[in-house]
């Protein structure tokens, strides 16, 4: 079965510190990944994307992330946060059919 | 590119009423659109998916009577949620994929349903 754990369901850092948002996948096929924010209030936008063509994927608004196959792993980084970064990330996975699976989400504050 | 609207975006109803919500892709053509579902402080929940001129697929669980979709466009979807009752109130958001060839889905700004 495919499956995404997103390992904190909230994270809190300071403004201009480093962000770490984890993603562990279980997929039984070469899966796409996807990391998407939702504000409040708001529909989801797309961050990056993993499609097997390089595993440090770049994204928007400063946000990156690194597929390792041997960790099953996707997170998310950023090296320093802004106020506006505050939002829920979903961490998704299409493990080969058109339906996305995704993760519980990930609240990030961010404080002054 | 690949802006996806909604609307409306916020909308209260009456129990017993019908409410229509349209998805709409404004600088592509949808091949496929989905409608989720979102409880709050939860993640997205996969009602139906819609392939244009064909009927819906339906999730298990969710009443394909109740939850009327339309795709009768290449850049419309629509959601109507018949015979609303209270414990339909939620957020619904679309999403629409650009082709076969992909798997990324854009999504809508979400609708906001109030039923009293």
């Amino acid at each position: 079965a495919q499956s995404v754990t997103q390992l904190d369901s909230h994270v809190s850092v300071s403004e201009g510190t480093p962000v770490l948002l984890r993603c562990n996948y279980s997929s039984s096929y070469s899966p796409s990944l996807f990391w998407y924010v939702q504000h409040p209030n708001k529909g989801l936008q797309l961050l990056l994307k993993y499609t097997s063509a390089a595993t440090l994927v770049k994204g928007i608004n400063g946000f990156e992330a690194e597929f390792k196959k041997s960790e099953t792993s996707f997170h998310l980084t950023k090296p320093s946060a802004h106020m506006s970064d505050a939002a829920e990330y979903f961490c998704v996975v299409n493990p080969g059919f058109q339906k996305l699976v995704f993760g519980t989400g990930t609240r990030l504050l961010v404080s002054p | 590119g690949a802006v996806v609207s909604q609307h409306p975006s916020w909308v209260i109803c009456k129990s017993g009423t019908s409410v229509k919500i349209e998805c709409r892709s404004l600088d592509f053509q949808a091949t496929t659109m989905f409608w989720y579902r979102q409880f709050p402080k939860q993640s997205l929940m996969l009602m139906a998916t819609s392939n244009e001129g064909s009927k819906a697929t339906y999730e298990q669980g969710v009443e394909k009577d109740k939850f009327l979709i339309n795709h009768a466009s290449l850049t419309l979807s629509t959601l109507t949620v018949t015979s609303a009752h209270p414990e339909d109130s939620s957020f619904y958001i679309c999403s629409a994929r650009t082709g076969f060839g992909t798997d990324t889905q854009y999504f809508g700004p979400g609708t906001r349903l109030t039923v009293l």
